[in-house]
């Protein structure tokens, strides 16, 4: 059973560009989360999904930044007109339900450099 | 708002030797859940130990054993008989039981194995 897949590893992007994160849960699992961490910081919560449902975003910034979760393909993390305090390591992770006992399972992380 | 502080940014210990890594939180909440989390310098994140808040015996996993002190709201992992694949960032993390998924991490200690 393959792990969490996070895909590009790295990602370079110019001021104002766009970013697009892609994350491919774990077979089974239904229910996604991102976190971001920046530099010599923990990571941060930004973002749970369900298949087709945002069900926090509370740790979303307000602006640039958007998430989905399709019904087919892969958890999509999105950000515009990126500027160079986005550069940080953005984790993706799944569980089968959500919950204490349901273990979020990590991918290996995108990490974004924006110059 | 919860937080996590790891006071010890960085720690080493040698091979075989014990060591024992703090971490404070601080909440409100009676019900919440608390984990130790392993980022080796793959920067893939890999779950330790959890605990319950409402169970007084303290988890253990192998050589991983925590040290939970919920009135001081301390929360230490203890490593025993260190091996140098110990070698990685270790972070401290709380959920609340309220929100079950949200994990709030601290900064982190960058523990390093001595042969």
């Amino acid at each position: 059973n393959a792990g969490v897949m996070q895909n590009p590893r790295h990602l370079v992007r110019r001021r104002g560009q766009e970013a697009r994160l892609r994350c491919s849960p774990m077979k089974g699992h239904s229910h996604v989360y991102w976190y971001r961490q920046l530099p010599e910081e923990g990571l941060k919560f930004m973002v749970y999904l369900q298949k087709e449902n945002i069900i926090d975003e509370s740790g979303m910034p307000k602006e640039r930044f958007s998430a989905e979760f399709p019904k087919e393909g892969p958890s999509i993390l999105r950000i515009q007109q990126v500027v160079r305090g986005d550069s940080a390591a953005y984790f993706c992770a799944s569980s089968p339900k959500t919950g204490f006992y349901n273990e979020q399972f990590f991918g290996p992380g995108t990490r974004l450099t924006v110059l | 708002a919860q937080t996590v502080t790891q006071s010890q940014p960085e720690m080493s210990v040698q091979e075989a030797e014990t060591v024992t890594l703090s971490c404070t939180y601080d909440t409100s909440e009676n019900n919440y859940y608390l984990f130790w989390y392993k980022q080796p310098p793959s920067r893939q994140m890999i779950l330790v130990i959890r605990q319950e808040a409402y169970k007084q015996q303290n988890a253990t996993e192998n050589r991983f054993s925590v040290n939970f002190q919920k009135a001081a709201k301390s929360f230490s992992l203890k490593i025993s008989d260190s091996q140098l694949g110990d070698t990685a960032m270790y972070f401290c993390a709380f959920c609340s039981g309220g929100s079950n998924y949200k994990l709030t991490f601290g900064k982190g200690t960058l523990l390093t194995v001595n042969p």
